[in-house]
């Protein structure tokens, strides 16, 4: 059973483009969670989605983000009009359901490099 | 606001020495916590997950308590290895919150040969 799967693994963009991040989530999980780490801080809760539903965008800009995760195909994080402060590492989670008792399972991370 | 507080922020030790790490939260209101691990540049593995009916977890050389009551957990890592050097974080999963995980700022670990 495959990992949660995250592409690319590094992504470097110059101010103004748009960055694409994708996260294909476990085999059977049909919940995905994205998280960002900026650079010397902690990891920080961005958005929780199921399958064509958004259900908590607390964490997420106001501005510039969208996410999403369509009946087929991977969840994408999209972020338009790029800036230096999105620089980060950019981690996808998956589970099976969203309840509080299951675990979450990581994927490797998207590193964002804005120029 | 859940806050978690992870302390010491960087612990330097000789191989061989036993070790506790140690996380704080200020709501106890959680479903579980989850200790992960994190190397330079990479994703994070999961080490433990106790739920918050558990008081402890174990495998192999490490073992996670959990006091819900006092919003502590610590994470104590035996015989220690140069190949456990990394960031260790720790996560709660907050039963108001929903399915986010809220978590620490991280402990790095550096063990010496």
């Amino acid at each position: 059973n495959a990992g949660v799967m995250q592409n690319p693994r590094h992504l470097v963009r110059r101010r103004g483009q748009e960055a694409r991040l994708r996260c294909s989530p476990m085999k059977g999980h049909s919940h995905v969670y994205w998280y960002r780490q900026l650079p010397e801080e902690g990891l920080k809760f961005m958005v929780y989605l199921q399958k064509e539903n958004i259900i908590d965008e607390s964490g997420m800009p106001k501005e510039r983000f969208s996410a999403e995760f369509p009946k087929e195909g991977p969840s994408i994080l999209r972020i338009q009009q790029v800036v230096r402060g999105d620089s980060a590492a950019y981690f996808c989670a998956s589970s099976p359901a969203g309840t509080g008792y299951h675990e979450q399972y990581f994927g490797p991370g998207t590193r964002l490099t804005v120029t | 606001k859940q806050e978690v507080t992870q302390i010491p922020a960087a612990l330097s030790v000789p191989e061989g020495e036993n070790l506790v790490l140690n996380c704080s939260f200020t709501d106890s209101a959680i479903y579980n916590l989850q200790w992960f691990r994190q190397d330079p540049g990479k994703g994070l593995t999961s080490l433990l997950l106790i739920q918050s009916s558990q008081r402890e977890q174990t495998s192999g050389r490490l073992n996670a308590s959990l006091d819900k009551s006092s919003g502590r957990s610590t994470l104590y890592i035996a015989a220690s290895q140069p190949g456990d050097s990394a960031t260790y974080l720790c996560a709660v999963r907050q039963e108001t919150s929903g399915s986010r995980l809220t978590f620490g700022e991280g402990t790095q670990l550096t063990v010496n040969p």
